[in-house]
């Protein structure tokens, strides 16, 4: 299985700031998704990376990829209290996927 | 287009009870995805069908645990009979997924199951 290992575990900030998580994976990978999930819900997709890019944005995310360190990184910017969620990476490749525990992220208004 | 279904939301049941939870996937997707997601963890795969036939099921306790994906289309996962370690939230996703690599998963809301 191809798992993906978020870091911090839990970050806390204030709205308006920009909140960095990171990813780390061991196997190689043909894409890597950022997933998003809210309390009591299910996971929500944000963002979908190939292997052969190492940036892409969606909104207010930006998201980096480095195949040569096996790792991925999502910045949220400007944040807002909605953004208060667990983030999940899933490495992607041929095998299954498996999820790390994710990084809690709080917003304080 | 409409999301991935999922009922109950909510469950309660007694230890050594049974209990069944049923999944709609989108509408065209081959992929069907259970996962069991403890209160801290990450979600983690159960079963994986393919159309209704199974691609993975390793980590599916057979022994209390089953599922089945008639016609190819809806889902459903039995726990009979349930411990207090089955608490947990079931998560059904789906993809179009055929073959090949991972592609993007699209969850339903999931089902809350408490084992008292």
């Amino acid at each position: 299985s191809q798992q993906g290992e978020e870091d911090p575990q839990a970050l806390s900030i204030q709205e308006g700031e920009n909140a960095t998580m990171n990813c780390s994976y061991k196997t190689s990978i043909n894409n890597l998704q950022w997933y998003r999930q809210n309390s009591g819900r299910g996971l929500v997709h944000l963002i979908l990376i190939r292997s052969n890019e190492r940036e892409k944005h969606s909104g207010r995310l930006r998201v980096t990829l480095d195949t040569s360190k096996k790792s991925s990184s999502l910045l949220i910017t400007a944040s807002r209290a909605a953004d208060t969620a667990s983030y999940f990476c899933a490495p992607g490749g041929y095998q299954k996927v498996t999820f790390g525990t994710g990084t809690k992220l709080q917003v304080i208004p | 287009e409409a999301g991935v279904a999922q009922s109950p939301r909510y469950k309660i049941i007694e230890k050594r009870q049974s209990v069944a939870f049923w999944c709609n996937p989108i509408s065209g997707h081959a992929t069907l995805y259970w996962y069991q997601q403890i209160l801290g963890q990450g979600p983690k795969l159960l079963i994986q069908f393919q159309n209704n036939g199974v691609v993975d099921d390793s980590q599916l306790p057979k022994d209390r645990f089953s599922a089945e994906r008639l016609k190819g289309v809806d889902s459903t996962l039995k726990i009979q009979p349930a411990k207090l370690e089955d608490s947990a939230v079931y998560l059904c996703a789906s993809s179009t997924r055929t073959s090949g690599v991972t592609d993007t998963q699209y969850f339903g809301p999931g089902t809350r199951l408490t084992v008292l």
